[in-house]
């Protein structure tokens, strides 16, 4: 299994539609979460961390992280062509701050 | 502030050379962290530095190897390169264990 998982899509969604990213990780002792957008080409850039069960918003953004399941995932509410990208989900596995990360997600919104 | 610099930003080496990417991070930031994304692997994490000391490292042959200098700065290095070794070369930065990471512009190393 996999320490980070999450599917490669595509997913698409229309214009100004919710749409919903997830992921599961294997490690129970992570506790933190992170998400990163990647735009093709360009390097990732940090979009949310969540740290505790619950719900964390930012924005259009919302992490949410569920530990006894295992599951964090990101809702981008109102969905712009401009959030068309791929995105990473990484947890800190091993020790200091080394970050593993899902495959990625590509999501591509429609006009 | 500043975000994480690294130099060069694309580089061409033939097979057995080696090469040195540099990496500085945000001002006040200890922690560089170094990952290599292919398409094929992804983001995979090489190494980590924290005070000019290696706290981690990722399953990479010794040809890689990096340090870091006392204004945190840090360089990595591969030797004898090879042509699996084409890639974008990321180097992160952190203001303590466990904390977000930010990511600079990478280096886009490709071997012929």
């Amino acid at each position: 299994q996999k320490e980070v998982e999450q599917n490669s899509g595509p997913l698409s969604v229309p214009e100004g539609a919710i749409a919903s990213l997830n992921c599961t990780y294997s490690d129970r002792v992570s506790q933190s979460f992170f998400w990163y957008r990647q735009y093709s080409g360009k390097s990732p850039e940090l979009i949310m961390s969540i740290y505790s069960n619950g719900d964390k918003e930012d924005g259009r953004f919302t992490a949410q992280l569920n530990k006894a399941s295992q599951y964090v995932s990101l809702l981008i509410r109102d969905s712009q062509p401009s959030d068309s990208a791929t995105y990473l989900c990484a947890a800190p596995t091993g020790g200091g701050n080394k970050l593993t990360f899902g495959t990625g997600t590509q999501l591509k919104v429609e006009l | 502030k500043a975000g994480v610099t690294q130099t060069p930003r694309y580089l061409i080496k033939t097979r057995g050379q080696q090469v040195t990417l540099s990496c500085s991070p945000i001002s006040g930031h200890r922690s560089v962290s170094w990952y290599q994304q292919t398409p094929g692997q992804g983001l995979q994490f090489l190494f980590e530095y924290f005070s000019e000391t290696q706290r981690n490292k990722g399953n990479f042959p010794g040809r890689f190897s990096g340090r870091q200098f006392s204004n945190s700065r840090s360089e990595m290095n591969v030797s004898t390169l090879e042509l699996g070794d084409s890639a974008l070369y990321l180097c992160a930065s952190s203001s303590g264990v466990g904390y977000e990471q930010y990511f600079g512009p990478g280096t886009r190393l490709t071997v012929t």
